[in-house]
């Protein structure tokens, strides 16, 4: 099993471009989140799905959409990029249920806006 | 709402003394309390959790964390510091229903010296 898959690994944008980072889980899980992180903040939630076709905002969801079409993929938009979207996003999964299900996350993908 | 403090975010011990990371949670309703390691360039890995059974919880790598109710804390420690727990680690909080979203703490940058 791959687990968490994150595609790609790096990028560069400018200012006002978009781009769609893919997240890909093979454990079948309910549950799929998309986070930042930035120095010193931790891991801050974006948004998150709690099964195929839904979606639900987090903290942080302003500048960012996401889709959940597939079961096992959850992409993550942004549509006009801003150098405060500058950061390191790590996608995760998990079992629904009760709470106190540990979240799987993938290797995360490295996003530079200039 | 719920929270989490880590107090520290730098920690330097050396190779074999004893690690105390802390962590102080914030919530109104029963938590469920998670300790994740980020080691350099990678997505976050599961050190261990609490889910309301045994106060003193074991986790991978003979790290382990006591959740004092009266303290709101959720400390984790290990007696003896190895060269390769040197990591960034996160304390998290979630709670029952919502879909199982966590709140990182900020994070605690462990260094180990020789």
């Amino acid at each position: 099993n791959a687990g968490v898959t994150q595609t790609p690994k790096f990028r560069v944008l400018k200012t006002g471009q978009s781009m769609t980072l893919l997240c890909a889980q093979d454990m079948n899980h309910e549950y799929m989140y998309w986070y930042r992180q930035d120095p010193g903040m931790g891991l801050r939630l974006i948004h998150y799905s709690v099964g195929e076709g839904t979606t639900a905002k987090g903290e942080v969801p302003d500048g960012y959409n996401v889709s959940r079409l597939k079961k096992q993929n959850f992409l993550l938009g942004l549509e006009s990029a801003a150098p405060s979207q500058t950061s390191v996003y790590f996608c995760a999964s998990s079992y629904e249920g009760l709470a106190g299900n540990e979240q799987f996350f993938g290797p995360g993908t490295r996003l530079t806006v200039l | 709402a719920q929270s989490v403090t880590q107090l520290g975010s730098h920690v330097s011990v050396s190779e074999g003394a004893l690690v105390l990371l802390r962590c102080n949670y914030s919530s109104s309703v029963p938590p469920y309390l998670f300790w994740y390691v980020q080691y350099p360039n990678q997505g976050l890995q599961l050190l261990l959790k609490y889910t309301s059974a045994a106060t003193l919880v074991k986790g991978i790598n003979g790290f382990e964390a006591e959740f004092k109710k009266s303290e709101t804390s959720f400390h984790l420690t290990k007696p003896s510091a190895h060269m390769s727990d040197a990591a960034e680690y996160f304390c998290a909080v979630t709670s029952r229903g919502g879909g199982n979203k966590l709140t990182f703490g900020t994070g605690t940058q462990l260094k180990v010296e020789l």
